[in-house]
């Protein structure tokens, strides 16, 4: 199936742990985003790369570092978890451009549940 | 940057009737405005969108229409169903150096009483 996946689906982990979410996109977009959804369903931006390289980061701690090994993977690793970092982050892409036109629908993964006990 | 506002935060309607959710953006560059479902359990997923040289656009019992002066876009959906009971968001986008800015609005649950 053509989608964006990412793995795994929940994460259940004590507080000052480290832990990795995987995502990859087998759409051949160059674009991938990581996005954080808090308990009252705010959306929030937190990295975009593009082609493999940082194009946004948004206000993030640098206890959560992206890594973005090929375009079509963009990993997030979060150190030193906290309480607060418990909520549903989302994995999306979308094509730089369609049909020449530069703002495109974005893909979004299924998203995972990372609660911080 | 740009800021999105969306109203109401949950609505609630009988099966039949019509929703319509609205939502204001700030910044006069944005030029794309897609709306996403996002179901429980699920990712965001594309509804429908409209570009800022198109004024309203449709697709079977949803639309979707554009006030660029006064910098607001809605939803409309029309005789409603209960699988269209889900979380509903607004976003703008603009060209930030040659990559796309998205910013969402903070969500629409819709209700849709059988």
């Amino acid at each position: 199936d053509t989608a964006v996946s990412q793995t795994p689906k929940y994460l259940v982990t004590q507080m000052g742990n480290d832990k990795s979410i995987k995502c990859e996109q087998n759409l051949g977009h160059d674009t991938m985003y990581w996005y954080k959804q808090d308990s009252k369903k705010f959306l929030k931006i937190m990295f975009s790369y593009n082609n493999k390289e940082l194009i946004i980061n948004e206000t993030v701690p640098n206890r959560f570092s992206p890594k973005s090994p090929d375009k079509a993977h963009l990993n997030l690793h979060i150190n030193s978890l906290e309480l607060g970092d418990s909520a549903v982050y989302f994995c999306a892409s979308s094509p730089l451009r369609e049909r020449g036109v530069m703002n495109t629908e974005a893909f979004f993964g299924q998203g995972t549940r990372l609660t911080v006990v | 940057g740009e800021n999105v506002e969306q109203h109401p935060s949950t609505l609630s309607v009988q099966e039949g009737d019509s929703a319509v959710i609205k939502c204001t953006y700030s910044d006069s560059a944005s030029n794309y405005f897609p709306w996403y479902k996002q179901e429980l359990g699920k990712g965001p997923q594309l509804i429908i969108d409209i570009r800022s040289n198109v004024g309203e656009k449709k697709d079977q019992r949803i639309a979707v229409t554009l006030n660029k002066t006064a910098k607001h876009f809605s939803l409309h959906i029309t005789e409603t169903q209960p699988e269209d009971s889900a979380v509903y968001f607004c976003a703008a986008s603009f060209d930030s150096g040659g990559y796309q800015k998205v910013t969402f609005g903070t969500g629409t649950k819709l209700q849709v009483i059988p």
